[in-house]
Formats: structure tokens, C-alpha cells, sequence
């Protein structure tokens, strides 16, 4: 069984652009989660997508943003890119209603130069 | 609002011993889940072990057990029989049941396993 994968594995932009981040969930999970981890921080929550909808945000401007797909897919769009926004993005997923798991991908290290 | 606290920004093991990674937390919630997760320096995060508020018993998981102290709001994670391969970062999270399951992470501890 394929695990969450995430595109790209690296990505490096130029400030002011817009990058695009994508995760694919284990099949069958509803659930997917955004984190951002900083170099040499911990991860922290950015956005919760279920069943297509946006349930929750972490404390983030608006110029991030995202969507989650019928497939269950999701999008991560960071508008006007700052170069404090590099950092491994982590999606993770997890089968709604079930609370003991919550699995990651591998993620997309985003550059902004 | 939930918080994890991990004290130990690094730790040293021999090969073969086991260890024991911190992790308090805050949380004023009745329903929660703790998780235990690795991440090498190849930056993914590997699930490892989960333990729910209202399980009695420890969990485990292979080499990795869960050592709960619900009155102490502390989830420590010991690693038996430490392999080089161990050596990575280890997060703490939870978890609240219901609405707002994102999980919130620990700060890390940073563990190398020494031959």
C-alpha cells in the first residue's frame, strides 16, 4: 500500500513568487494536514482539509492557502513568497474519525532565495 | 490550548542500551492522544507509537514503549536495545479528540546512538 507521497521533493522559488505544494493521502484517509517546520524548529500546524472542506488553521497569514480535491488530494499555495517561508512542508494524513494515526509523507523542501 | 514540552535538546546512547526520551504536556482536554514520531535527517516523519488518555495500560510497539503517567501529564518514550539506526530527531505530539485534531508538536530531541 503507497504511503502519503508529497511534489516536489525540493522546490526553490524566488521571493514574491507563488509555489504550489501537493500531497496525495494513503487511500482511503479523508484527513490532511499541513505543517511547516523551519529549519531546526519544530513542526507547526498550518491547515486540517476533511471531506473537502477547510476544518482548521494554524496561526498563518492568508497568502497561505490550500484545497483539498474530490480524490482527497490536496493543494498548499503560498502566495508572495518571503524568505522566511523556507521549510520543510509536511502533509500528513489520517481516515476521519479514527484518532490513534496520522501518517506524513516525505515532504517538499521549499527555497525562497 | 494544548502544549508539549520536550527538555532534552539532545541525548547520547551506546549501542545496545536503551534510553529514555522526555516529553511533558498541557492540555485541559479529557480526550486526547499522544504520539511518539522519528524523523532522520532525510526529513520524514515515521509514526512510532500512539497512546490514547484513557488507556490503562502502556502502549508498546517493538523496541518502543510508552512509559504514561497521566497525573503527571507525561509520555515518555524509551527506546530498548538502541541500533545506530535510532539515531534522528524525536517529536512528541497530541492530540485532542473531536474538532481541532491537528496534532501539536514538541520541540524535538535530537538522539545519537554511539558505537
Amino acid at each position: 500500500e503507497a504511503g502519503v507521497t508529497q511534489s516536489p521533493t525540493h522546490l526553490i522559488k524566488t521571493r514574491g513568487q507563488q509555489a504550489t505544494l501537493r500531497c496525495s493521502p494513503i487511500s482511503g484517509h479523508t484527513s490532511v494536514y499541513w505543517y511547516q517546520q523551519a529549519l531546526g524548529l519544530g513542526l507547526q500546524f498550518l491547515l486540517w482539509y476533511d471531506e473537502g472542506e477547510e476544518r482548521n488553521r494554524g496561526n498563518f497569514p492568508p497568502r497561505f492557502s490550500g484545497r483539498q480535491f474530490p480524490n482527497y488530494s490536496s493543494e498548499l499555495n503560498v502566495n508572495a513568497l518571503e524568505l522566511e517561508d523556507s521549510a520543510l512542508y509536511l502533509c500528513a494524513s489520517s481516515l476521519t474519525g479514527t484518532e490513534n494515526e496520522a501518517f506524513f509523507g516525505q515532504g517538499t523542501r521549499l527555497t525562497v532565495v | 490550548a494544548q502544549k508539549i514540552t520536550q527538555t532534552q535538546p539532545g541525548m547520547f546512547v551506546q549501542e545496545k542500551e536503551a534510553v529514555t526520551l522526555d516529553c511533558t504536556y498541557d492540555t485541559s482536554d479529557q480526550s486526547y492522544g499522544l504520539f511518539w514520531y522519528k524523523q532522520p535527517s532525510s526529513g520524514e516523519m515515521i509514526f512510532l507509537i500512539y497512546q490514547g488518555s484513557y488507556d490503562e495500560q502502556n502502549a508498546t510497539e517493538g523496541r518502543y514503549s510508552l512509559n504514561f503517567q497521566k497525573a503527571r501529564k507525561s509520555a515518555n518514550l524509551v527506546i530498548s536495545a538502541s541500533q545506530l539506526g535510532d539515531s534522528a530527531m524525536y517529536f512528541c505530539a497530541i492530540r485532542k479528540s473531536g474538532s481541532a485534531r491537528q496534532l501539536t508538536f514538541g520541540s524535538g530531541t535530537q538522539l545519537t546512538v554511539l558505537p
